[in-house]
């Protein structure tokens, strides 16, 4: 298995800019999580989908975030407008069942807004 | 909101040396975990500890939840440079939502040839 994959790697834009972020989780999975990791913050949790279903999306920080997973296969977060602030690196996490049974993360995607 | 503090958070060592790294909380959790996280990777899990006093190893790696399970240690006898890395633990939280994890800001550990 490939493992969740993440694209782009790195992200750079300009404030203001709309960004979006993929991933495609391990299949047969069943719930896909994004976080957001930065230094004075650590992990947060912005949103866990269960069977394409978001269930919570208490973490989204503000309006300009949207989340959508459209099928078990994939899924997008996306920043509109972006602001500086929004720089960190993002992962999105795949688990068979729930959370505390065992998250697998893919490899990130470093934003930049400049 | 449950927090799970790390520490030290910094930590630089000799190959060969042993360390201990903590997560405390005043909560108490279900369950908690422990991953370590390469430098431009996703964290990836290590362990999973779930009774209160238990004890897992991972080779070198000793993993402990402490009896009232609101804190953890992680153990490594005679690090070596493939050590090196960010060391996070999270929290499943009790009685609440079971796909919540909490994590610490991490333990980065650099372990020096």
């Amino acid at each position: 298995d490939a493992g969740v994959i993440q694209s782009p790697r790195h992200e750079v834009t300009e404030m203001g800019q709309e960004v979006t972020l993929r991933c495609k989780p391990i299949s047969g999975h069943n719930s896909l999580f994004w976080y957001r990791q930065t230094m004075m913050r650590g992990l947060e949790l912005l949103i866990y989908f269960n069977n394409n279903v978001p269930i919570d999306d208490s973490g989204m920080p503000e309006d300009r975030f949207s989340a959508k997973m459209p099928n078990a296969s994939f899924s997008t977060l996306k920043i509109q407008p972006s602001e500086p602030r929004d720089s960190a690196v993002y992962f999105c996490a795949s688990s068979p069942w729930a959370a505390n049974e065992k998250l697998f993360f893919g490899s990130g995607t470093q934003l930049s807004v400049l | 909101t449950q927090l799970l503090e790390q520490s030290p958070q910094f930590l630089s060592i000799q190959e060969g040396e042993n360390l201990t790294v903590y997560c405390n909380s005043s909560s108490v959790f279900s369950s908690l975990q422990w991953y370590r996280q390469e430098p431009g990777e996703g964290p990836v899990l290590l362990v999973t500890v779930v009774t209160g006093g238990e004890v897992k190893k991972l080779k070198r790696l000793t993993f402990q939840f402490g009896d009232a399970r609101k804190d953890s240690s992680l153990h490594i006898t005679a690090a070596q440079p493939g050590d090196t890395g960010l060391y996070l633990c999270a929290g499943a939280e009790s009685g609440g939502s079971n796909y919540k994890l909490t994590f610490g800001k991490g333990t980065l550990l650099t372990v020096n040839p």
